[in-house]
Parts: C-alpha cells; structure tokens; sequence
C-alpha cells in the first residue's frame, strides 16, 4: 500500500524515560513532517524535512530530536520523557510545491 | 504567525447543508486548506482555495474571500459518516508547513 505509516500506534511509558517513534511514506515525496495534537484536538507543527534536511523547527524543546537517515524516513527520538508530552504524534509528507499533505495514522504517547 | 478561528462544534440532520466558517489573521496569505478527521483517525485533505471563490469536489465545496480573510467548507446531504471535526488550516510561507485551526466538530444526528 502507498501511504505514510507510523510505529508505534500506541506507547505508554513512564515519566522520564527516552522513545522514539518512526516514520515512512512510499509516495516519494520530498518533504515530510512532524505535527502534535493535544488532547483539545489542536495540531501544530513540530519540525519540517525537505530532502533529509530540516527546515523548520518550532518552539519544540530539544528533548524531542528529529532524525531523516533518507528521505522516505522521518524518525522523532524524545528524551527525558514528561507529562505533557502525551499527545498524539502525526508524521505527514508532501511533494514539492503541493497543497496537500497526507498524515500517518499517528501515535498515541502516554506518558504517566 | 498565522491565527485561524473556526467555531467549535456544530450540529445538523442527516440530509441537510451546513457550512463550517473559517477566519484567519496572516502575516501573509497562500491559501486556505481543510481537513477532515474522524475521532481516533489521521487528518486527510479535502480541499485547498489559492483564489477567491467556491471549489466543489462532489457534496463538498470550500469558498474563499482573500478581502474578507475568510473561508467555508460546505457540505451538502449531509451523511452520518461525514461526523468528524473539521480544521481549515493555511500554509506557512514558502516551507508548506501547516497552521490549523483548533478544529470544528461536526455531529450530524438522524
């Protein structure tokens, strides 16, 4: 199937501890994404690759490490775990120029 | 930055029409997006407004007024699946990356 994927679909872990989550599409898109939805339902943008090279990173703080090995993986590393950071975690891609991303299925992060 | 106001929840019956508003505030404006998603699943794109006017794509179409710094999506015989929130959101200069609005529920009962 071409589409954005996400593992894992759900994490639970404690307070303090390091995770990452991963990211692929197969659409052969240029650039991909990290967006946070809360539990309100808002969605903002964390980081944006073009090309394996970041481009944008908003006011995210640097315990959360993005990391592009090519440009079909996107990979979000957290460290140092906190309440707050329960969300779900959306990878989204888009070609070059285009008006539409398309979002991965997301990952529930709890953190207790 | 970019602010995008949308109402938070709206309700209508099956086989009506209802329309979602959307006003932004922009440093600078690309065009309106919106995105449909159900409860526990991704935001999928539904359609994007560069220029003025009204865009159908089958039961949905989404207008757009650049001098009013507003937009709709409306959505016609209206269906019980089509309940999902609703975000318009606009693009951030050149980068693409997205600024949502916080979302409009949509409950469309029998």
């Amino acid at each position: 199937d071409t589409a954005v994927s996400q593992t894992p679909k759900y994490l639970v872990t404690q307070m303090g501890n390091d995770k990452s989550i991963k990211c692929e599409q197969n659409l052969g898109h240029d650039t991909m994404y990290w967006y946070k939805q809360d539990s309100k339902k808002f969605l903002k943008i964390m980081f944006s690759y073009n090309n394996k090279e970041l481009i944008i990173n908003e006011t995210v703080p640097n315990r959360f490490s993005p990391k592009s090995p090519d440009k079909a993986h996107l990979n979000l590393h957290i460290n140092s775990l906190e309440l707050g950071d329960s969300a779900v975690y959306f990878c989204a891609s888009s070609p070059v120029g285009s008006d539409e991303q398309f979002f991965g299925p997301g990952t529930r992060l709890t953190v207790l | 930055g970019q602010s995008l106001e949308q109402p938070s929840e709206v309700t209508a019956v099956e086989g009506a029409i209802v329309q979602i508003n959307c006003t932004y505030q922009t440093s600078g404006f690309y065009g309106l997006s919106w995105y449909q998603q159900h409860d526990g699943g991704a935001p999928t794109f539904l359609s994007y407004n560069a220029l003025d006017g009204l865009e159908e794509t089958g039961r949905f179409s989404s207008f757009l007024s650049r001098s009013d710094s507003y937009g709709y999506l409306l959505l016609q015989e209206l269906q019980m699946k089509d309940s999902a929130s609703y975000f318009c959101a606009a693009p951030n200069s050149g980068y693409s990356t997205l600024t949502f609005g916080k979302g409009t529920m949509l409950l469309v009962s029998p």
